[in-house]
């Protein structure tokens, strides 16, 4: 499975885009990139999941460059309510593929 | 969308005493679950990866004798964390991923976890 590298922490301030990147450099060729978002006491919670080049849903949009060693999730106009710990995660299809976190990026959104 | 459910959300109780967990798919079939535990300030760590009809698979370092795991249907698989201890006090977290034919990569869905407090 493919190591993730992410930034511990990130603050950033009400209505400001914020940009957490993700390095996955050993990324194989059937693995698809995934992002969680976690508040304090609860399951993750799906975001936005690509392949490559670039994937924008209600919430959130993902950037993955061609090498796709990186990606980058990016969040517009964050809210207080933002405030979260946000996960990559790398891996292959399948139902029975089990994910694997790395530490994740504590978002703080101050006003 | 797809719903994975965990019962209870919290649980407190003595040290020696065993603990039984659900997960429930609410709206989907899960042939595969997996459980996750969680201490503060910490990342999810697998334990282990339930199978329906079949024995779980354990992750390296988790006791099978103490974390018994059943997926007995296809929409429920429960974790029972037997004879409690202190050190057993953490998050618990299931998820599942609901298959859709034709589609390659569903996400896992997560549930809301399990606070378990050994005393």
């Amino acid at each position: 499975l493919a190591k993730t590298t992410q930034p511990i922490s990130m603050d950033s301030y009400e209505g400001q885009e914020v940009n957490i990147t993700c390095s996955h450099n050993n990324i194989a060729t059937n693995d698809y990139i995934t992002w969680y978002q976690q508040f304090p006491s609860q399951g993750p919670r799906f975001i936005i999941q690509g392949y490559k080049t670039k994937v924008t849903n209600e919430v959130a949009s993902l950037f993955i460059p061609a090498d796709r060693k990186s990606s980058t999730l990016s969040l517009p106009r964050v809210s207080l309510s933002d405030t979260a710990v946000y996960y990559c995660l790398v891996g292959p299809s399948g139902s029975a593929r089990q994910l694997t976190f790395g530490s994740g990026t504590q978002l703080t959104v101050l006003p | 969308g797809a719903v994975v459910s965990q019962h209870p959300s919290w649980v407190i109780c003595k040290s020696g005493t065993s603990v039984k967990i659900e997960c429930r798919s609410l709206d989907f079939q899960a042939t595969t679950m997996f459980w996750y535990r969680q201490f503060p300030k910490q990342s999810l760590m697998l334990m282990a990866t339930s199978n329906e009809g079949s024995k779980a698979t354990y992750e390296q370092g988790v006791e099978k004798d103490k974390f018994l795991i059943n997926h007995a249907s296809l929409t429920l698989s429960t974790l029972t964390v037997t004879s409690a201890h202190p050190e057993d006090s953490s998050f618990y977290i299931c998820s599942a991923r609901a298959p859709v034919a034709g589609v390659l990569n569903q996400p896992q869905h997560f549930g809301d976890g399990t606070r378990l407090s050994i005393l």
